[in-house]
């Protein structure tokens, strides 16, 4: 079956960079589907961040478009989020997931990993 | 972007109860790529019906949704307890950016 767990650090300081990994085990993320991250708020709000599809390619939600950078190992079946200049506003529970091509449903989730930032 | 706006923010139900959620689309949204999603506290949302009507593997049956152009909604034939949750639509069909609605907290009466 496919998993995704995310991993990085859970405390960051503003001004700096939030970077997390997000392992995928069960399919290979060249294969197919778009690979996510999404964001929930203290409060449950969900954001959508950005992807990387199975071919490279990356679209960024444009709020976000000057600070977000998607990359991936293809050899380690990891993709990686890093965020720039965080802010307290960044605190959030950071989930990766899997999207479907097309209709973009997200059939599996991460557990998520919170990550908090303060000085 | 399309805002999807989901009302009750909150709701509770008795047993049995028929219960239904709704979520507004700011502009229209092609039945394909609008999809729900459940959450109970520390755990990750998970798929619950994509494309409108149709149920991801493991939901029962009293559940069902329905909806086209800005108008969609999630109901529950019958609440039972397991069903308390928060459940989020979310469109995927005028993206970027893909955007979430802010959620339904169903409570158990």
């Amino acid at each position: 079956d496919v998993q995704l767990q995310e991993s990085g650090p859970d405390l960051v300081k503003p001004s700096q960079s939030l970077s997390l990994t997000c392992t995928v085990t069960g399919y290979s993320i060249t294969s197919g589907y778009s690979w996510h991250w999404i964001r929930q708020f203290p409060g449950n709000k969900l954001e959508w961040m950005g992807y990387i599809h199975y071919s490279g390619s990356t679209n960024y939600n444009p709020s976000l478009k000057s600070r977000i950078s998607i990359t991936r190992d293809t050899s380690k079946n990891q993709f990686f989020l890093q965020l720039n200049s965080v802010t307290t506003e960044d605190t959030a529970t950071y989930y990766c997931a899997r999207g479907e091509l097309g209709r973009g449903w997200f059939a599996y989730w991460g557990q998520g990993t919170l990550v908090t930032v303060s000085a | 972007q399309i805002v999807l706006t989901q009302s009750p923010a909150i709701m509770s139900a008795s047993l049995g109860e028929r219960v239904t959620m709704t979520c507004t689309a700011s502009s229209s949204v092609s039945s394909s790529y609008l999809h729900w999603y459940q959450q109970k506290p520390g755990s990750s949302p998970k798929l619950w019906i994509y494309s409108t009507s149709n149920l991801a593997s493991g939901v029962p049956a009293r559940f069902s949704g329905s909806g086209s152009g800005t108008s969609y909604s999630l109901t529950i034939s019958s609440m039972e307890a397991e069903d308390a949750a928060t459940y989020y639509c979310h469109q995927y069909h005028r993206s970027p950016p893909i955007t979430f609605g802010a959620g339904t907290k169903l409570e158990l009466k």
